[in-house]
C-alpha cells in the first residue's frame, strides 16, 4: 500500500514569511496527526483529526498556526508568520482509527527559518 | 502529567554486544508504551508495543510497573541495528495521541 505523502520535503523561508505543507494519509485512514520535530527532541503532537474534525489541538500555537483537514482526507498545516523556533521537521502520520496502535508516519518536512 | 524519558542521547556498542536502550515514563494508570525507530534516511516506524510482548527483529522490552520502565533489549547487537530509537507513551486521553522521549541513538560499530 502506498504510504503517507508529504510535500514539500524541505523548505527555506526567513521569518515573519508565510509557509504551509501538505499531508496526504494512507487510503481509508480516518485519523491524521500533525507532529512537530525540533532537532534534539521526540515529536511533539500539534494536532490531530479523526476525519474532518480536530480531535486535540491543545498544542497547537493557535496565534500562527493553523491546519485543516476539509474533505476528512489530505490535510494542510500552515505556519503565518514564523519564526526562528519554528525550524523543524514537521511529520505527518495516519492510523485506522484513534484506537489503533500503530502510527504510520511520512517522510516529514524539514523547514528552516532564517 | 505524562511524561517519557530517554536518559541516553547515544548509546556505542560493538556488533555482538548486549543492547539496552533506556525508558523510563510518569504515568500514574495502565499505560500503553511503544517503541519506534528510525533508520537512516528512511520513515518513523513501529518497532514494537508492550501489549503484543513480540520479540522483532530480536528486539524486546518488558513494561515494568514498578520501576516505571519500559527499557529496549537485544542480547547481541548488529550493524543494521544502528538507528535512532523513540520510546512512546500513549495518552490517556483516548485520543490516540502518542508522547514522545527524546530519542537515543544506538551506533553499533564493527
Amino acid at each position: 500500500e502506498a504510504g503517507v505523502a508529504q510535500s514539500p520535503r524541505y523548505k527555506i523561508i526567513e521569518k515573519r514569511q508565510s509557509v504551509a505543507f501538505w499531508c496526504n494519509p494512507i487510503s481509508g485512514h480516518a485519523t491524521l496527526y500533525w507532529y512537530q520535530q525540533i532537532l534534539g527532541q521526540g515529536p511533539k503532537l500539534l494536532i490531530q483529526f479523526q476525519n474532518n474534525g480536530v480531535v486535540d489541538d491543545s498544542q497547537l500555537p493557535k496565534d500562527r498556526f493553523s491546519a485543516e483537514r476539509l474533505k476528512g482526507v489530505d490535510s494542510t498545516l500552515k505556519i503565518q508568520p514564523a519564526k526562528l523556533e519554528d525550524s523543524a521537521v514537521y511529520l505527518c502520520a495516519s492510523s485506522f482509527t484513534t484506537d489503533d496502535n500503530e502510527q504510520f508516519f511520512g517522510p516529514g518536512t524539514r523547514l528552516t527559518v532564517l | 502529567a505524562q511524561r517519557v524519558t530517554q536518559p541516553e542521547k547515544l548509546l556505542s556498542v560493538f556488533k555482538g554486544a548486549p543492547v539496552e536502550l533506556k525508558c523510563n515514563y510518569s504515568y500514574s494508570g495502565s499505560p500503553e508504551l511503544f517503541w519506534y525507530v528510525q533508520y537512516s534516511r528512511q520513515r518513523l516506524q513501529l518497532l514494537l508495543r508492550h501489549i503484543s510482548r513480540e520479540s522483532i527483529k530480536g528486539f524486546t522490552a518488558d513494561l515494568n510497573k514498578g520501576e516505571t520502565s519500559f527499557h529496549l533489549k537485544k542480547p547481541f547487537a548488529q550493524e543494521e541495528d544502528s538507528a535512532m530509537y523513540y520510546c512512546a507513551l500513549k495518552s490517556p486521553s483516548n485520543t490516540g495521541k502518542l508522547i514522545f522521549g527524546q530519542g537515543t541513538t544506538l551506533q553499533v560499530k564493527p
